[in-house]
């Protein structure tokens, strides 16, 4: 069953890099994600998509501080230089045809 | 640019109805698929329904199966979802996102701010 599963916290301090994991379920290592983030009272925003190779896409004026990569079944988002708005959730979402499915999200806190 | 703007949210009792509408603008409606994803209160996000820009293809959760029904009015750029039997547990944020793509197979690159659904006595 096509799945995503996130650590639900992590944190970092100000200024600094965090790199955050999504790993795809077992038979679907291949298959292409996107990461959108969440701030609080907010709707989701579109981050950017991920592919297996890590090559990825961002989303309009995501700036060059949010990167992406990929390592067999796990996709990550690291975000550099981290600054207060970046504390947020962040979820991973994937999709098959008439079906998507997103990680459970992960809680970052800046420090 | 892409604007999406949810409304029809509210407070219903359980088994009742209620309908949510997504207004669009900025983009050439009829060539995307659209979603509802919804939130519940301190979780996370949970796709429910998603219609394809063209041939009419409509898809659902099982959580919602029998119960909601997504449609669209490609002539006033408007995306809808028909709530009914309403429970308890479809208390959420409802949010309307645009793929990119025609068909409903592809990530989300715009979000709504949602519309809030409480289903309570």
């Amino acid at each position: 069953q096509l799945a995503l599963t996130q650590s639900p916290s992590a944190s970092a301090s100000l200024g600094a890099s965090v790199k955050l994991t999504c790993t795809l379920s077992s038979g679907h290592t291949s298959y292409v994600i996107a990461w959108h983030q969440q701030q609080p009272e907010k709707g989701p925003r579109y981050l950017m998509k991920l592919n297996s190779d890590g090559s990825h896409s961002k989303g309009d004026g995501i700036p060059d501080r949010f990167s992406g990569s990929s390592s067999g079944a796990e996709r990550y988002l690291t975000i550099s230089s981290l600054q207060s708005e970046d504390e947020a959730d962040y979820y991973c979402q994937t999709w098959g045809t008439g079906i998507h499915v997103f990680g459970g999200g992960t809680k970052l806190t800046v420090l | 640019e892409v604007q999406l703007l949810e409304s029809g949210g509210g407070l219903v009792q359980p088994g009742g109805s209620l309908r949510l509408s997504c207004a669009a603008s900025g983009f050439t409606f009829s060539s995307y698929a659209m979603s509802w994803v919804r939130q519940a209160p301190g979780k996370g996000l949970e796709w429910v329904s998603a219609f394809s820009g063209s041939g009419g293809y409509t898809y659902y959760a099982d959580s919602v199966k029998g119960r909601f029904t997504i449609s669209r009015d490609n002539s006033k750029n408007t995306l809808y979802l028909q709530m009914n039997s309403l429970r308890a547990a479809d208390t959420a944020v409802y949010y309307c996102a645009k793929e990119v793509a025609v068909a409903s197979s592809s990530n989300f690159d715009y979000w709504g701010q949602g519309t809030l659904v409480t289903v309570s006595s």
